[in-house]
């Protein structure tokens, strides 16, 4: 199993540009998470979805969308880029009977 | 609105000694807490979940109590190792929304 995977691992965008972040998971998990990880403030939920089909917002999902067309795959897709989405975003997906989530290497993303 | 706060952003120990560290929450009564653990560039890893109705949970050197009472978890490395030096976060689970403390930055001195 590759277990959670997520592309690219680095990104620089430029104010107004628009990019899709990829979210993989091979475990057959149906809840998938977005997290956004600022320094001091720990995780925040962006977006999270119970399965393909349904998604719905987290804490901060402003500027962020998402769609889930498959149990595999969660994309994220920033619409027009902000230097306050400079962050590490890490895509998460949860095994439903321990709970316990399995999260992806991450994306350093820097908008300019 | 919901809170959770670690003790402290940063603890350091030596070697051998026993870690502590502590998470608290306010306006929520959660079904579960869990711990993390994260390594500079990586995305956090999983470590122990305890529920409402237990009060300590062990696996091999980490031990986790949950006093829903005072609102709070408390987090234990025995026998400290310098292999131990991370960042350690606890999250717990509000209506489908995870919600993360900020971290505590262990680091163990030999």
């Amino acid at each position: 199993n590759a277990g959670v995977t997520q592309t690219p691992k680095f990104q620089v965008l430029k104010t107004g540009q628009s990019m899709t972040l990829q979210c993989a998971q091979d475990m057959n998990h149906e809840y998938m998470s977005w997290y956004r990880q600022d320094p001091g403030m720990g995780l925040r939920l962006i977006h999270y979805s119970v399965g393909a089909g349904i998604t719905d917002q987290g804490e901060v999902p402003n500027g962020y969308n998402v769609s889930r067309s498959t149990t595999e795959d969660f994309p994220l897709r920033l619409l027009s880029a902000a230097p306050s989405q400079t962050s590490v975003y890490f895509c998460a997906s949860e095994d439903p009977s321990s709970y316990e989530q399995y999260f992806g290497p991450g994306t350093r993303l820097t908008v300019t | 609105s919901q809170k959770i706060e670690q003790n402290s952003e940063a603890l350091n120990i030596q070697e051998g000694k026993t870690a502590t560290l502590t998470c608290n929450y306010t306006n929520y009564s959660p079904a579960y807490l869990q711990w993390y653990r994260q390594d500079p560039g990586r995305g956090p890893v999983f470590l122990l979940l305890i529920r409402e109705n237990e009060k300590e949970k062990r696996k091999e050197r980490l031990k986790v109590t949950f006093d829903t009472t005072l609102k709070q978890s408390l987090f234990h490395i025995t026998a400290s190792q310098p292999a131990d030096s991370a960042t350690y976060l606890c999250a717990l689970d509000i209506d489908n929304d995870m919600r993360f403390g900020a971290g505590t930055r262990l680091t163990v001195k030999p």
